[in-house]
């Protein structure tokens, strides 16, 4: 199993919005809705911030939002703040009811 | 609150085999699944495989099998992760993390195993 494409870096200025892509197969991505997205700060543990392609766990900020289309999911962060760089990982289940990973986007806050 | 806990550090040789354990509470131990993902030094997130608590069925990643292991005691609702025959790349933090949904949601806080003669 493959990982998902994920760019590597992103970037954005205080306020602005950005989008993560996460792009799988149809094995993955496009044939599941258990598309799910996490932040993770430098030396914590993942979070998890959207999950079942758009939903979002409470105490998480409205300012997350998850969709998907056909192969390729989206993480869109708005109104950016500086607390919001971290690394962002997307993940997936499979047909074989396994799990795969992004490789991870690395989101700086200029 | 939903809390996992895991073992502390651990130092391996090579070959040997180390095994983590993660102890829940705050929730219905046997109701949700448990997975296993590991992380190597400043690399990403990769994925082992899946205990069910109640059942005790697994599933692993197919880089794994033969060499993981994933067990659960319901009495005191505690999951283990046993990786054996280890490599220098398998020095890595290794997560427990119970479902939301499908997908891994409450993380325990790590475990880093270091492989090394």
């Amino acid at each position: 199993q493959s990982a998902l494409t994920q760019p590597a870096s992103v970037s954005g200025s205080p306020g602005q919005s950005i989008t993560i892509s996460c792009t799988g197969t149809s094995s993955d991505v496009g044939g599941h809705d258990s598309v799910s997205w996490y932040q993770q700060h430098p030396g914590k543990a993942p979070t998890l911030m959207i999950y079942d392609v758009s939903n979002r766990p409470s105490g998480i900020s409205n300012r997350f939002s998850g969709s998907k289309s056909g192969n390729t999911a989206s993480l869109t962060i708005s109104g950016l703040q500086p607390e919001d760089e971290a690394d962002y990982y997307c993940s997936s289940y499979t047909s074989s009811s396994t799990l795969v990973f992004g490789g991870g986007t690395k989101l700086t806050v200029l | 609150q939903v809390q996992l806990v895991q073992s502390g550090a651990e130092v391996k040789k090579p070959g040997t085999s180390v095994k983590v354990s993660c102890k829940a509470s705050g929730y219905t131990f046997s109701g949700y699944y448990i997975h296993w993902v590991r992380q190597a030094p400043g690399q990403g997130l990769e994925w082992m495989g899946w205990i069910s608590p109640n059942s005790g069925g697994t599933n692993f990643a197919q880089k794994f099998l033969g060499r993981v292991t994933m067990t659960r005691d319901t009495s005191i609702s505690t999951a283990y992760m046993e990786l054996s025959r280890l490599r220098s790349d398998d020095t890595a933090v290794y997560y427990c993390a119970r479902v939301h949904g499908y997908s891994p949601g409450y993380w325990g806080q790590g475990t880093l195993v270091t492989v090394s003669s």
